[in-house]
């Protein structure tokens, strides 16, 4: 069974730093490129960041790029989400996720999801 | 970027009736050396994580029941729920994975019961 459990979450400060984890079980990690997208309290969804299966290439929406960094550790099956200069608009449920395959090929959806985790900014 | 807008914000349906969302993108999303739609949708339940359901605009996911289908192609597009059902109640995401990331979500569709 795919499974994929956050860590990490919590209260911060405006200004701090925070770093999430995300374990991976049940598939070959190391074959997948994997996601972090993210969800205000009562709003949509919005994506935050990628990084391919070996981590050569790492990509970031505009609202993060500089202030968050992605990485993953394949030894450990683990992605991660080192989170900086955090503001009040970074508070939200981080989800890690998946990216989708079919046919040989992995494309951009996301297939599996992780339960998430709170970030809270706040002094 | 590209940007998804869905219609409505909000949907309520009689059960055993047909519930239908709308994803606009602001540019096509159609591959046009596959023709493929590189287009997916997602049910959020209170609580829960998103789920997929659907992907190159019209490909269920393997386990979600065929009442789901999707539909269209460039940059207009449609989730049917054909028959809908109580666990159905949800809010529903499109999304593109056209451009290299960061991909783009709608805004999200609630969908309730009326």
């Amino acid at each position: 069974e795919v499974q994929l459990l956050e860590s990490g979450g919590g209260l911060v400060q405006p200004g701090g730093s925070l770093s999430l984890s995300c374990a991976a079980s049940g598939f070959t990690f190391s074959s997948y490129a994997m996601h972090w997208v993210r969800q205000a309290p009562g709003k949509g969804l919005e994506y935050v960041s990628a990084i391919s299966t070996n981590g050569d290439r790492t990509y970031y929406a505009n609202s993060v790029k500089g202030r968050f960094t992605i990485s993953r550790d394949n030894s450990k099956n683990t992605l991660y989400l080192q989170m900086g200069s955090l503001r009040g608009e970074d508070v939200a449920v981080y989800y890690c996720a998946r990216d989708g395959c079919s046919g040989g090929g992995c494309y951009g959806w996301f297939d599996a999801w992780g339960q998430g985790i709170l970030v809270t900014v706040s002094s | 970027d590209i940007v998804m807008t869905q219609s409505p914000d909000s949907l309520a349906v009689s059960l055993g009736e047909r519930a239908t969302i709308n994803c606009k993108s602001s540019q096509s999303v159609l591959y046009t050396s596959n023709n493929k739609n590189y287009l997916a949708w997602y049910q959020q339940k209170p609580g829960q994580p998103p789920k997929l359901l659907i992907y190159w605009a019209s490909t269920r996911e393997s386990g979600v029941p065929d009442r789901f289908s999707g539909s269209g192609s460039g940059t207009d597009f449609t989730l049917t729920i054909s028959s809908l059902q109580a666990e159905d109640v949800a809010v529903y995401y499109c999304q593109q994975y056209y451009t290299t990331p960061p991909y783009t979500f709608g805004q999200g569709t609630k969908l309730e019961i009326k």
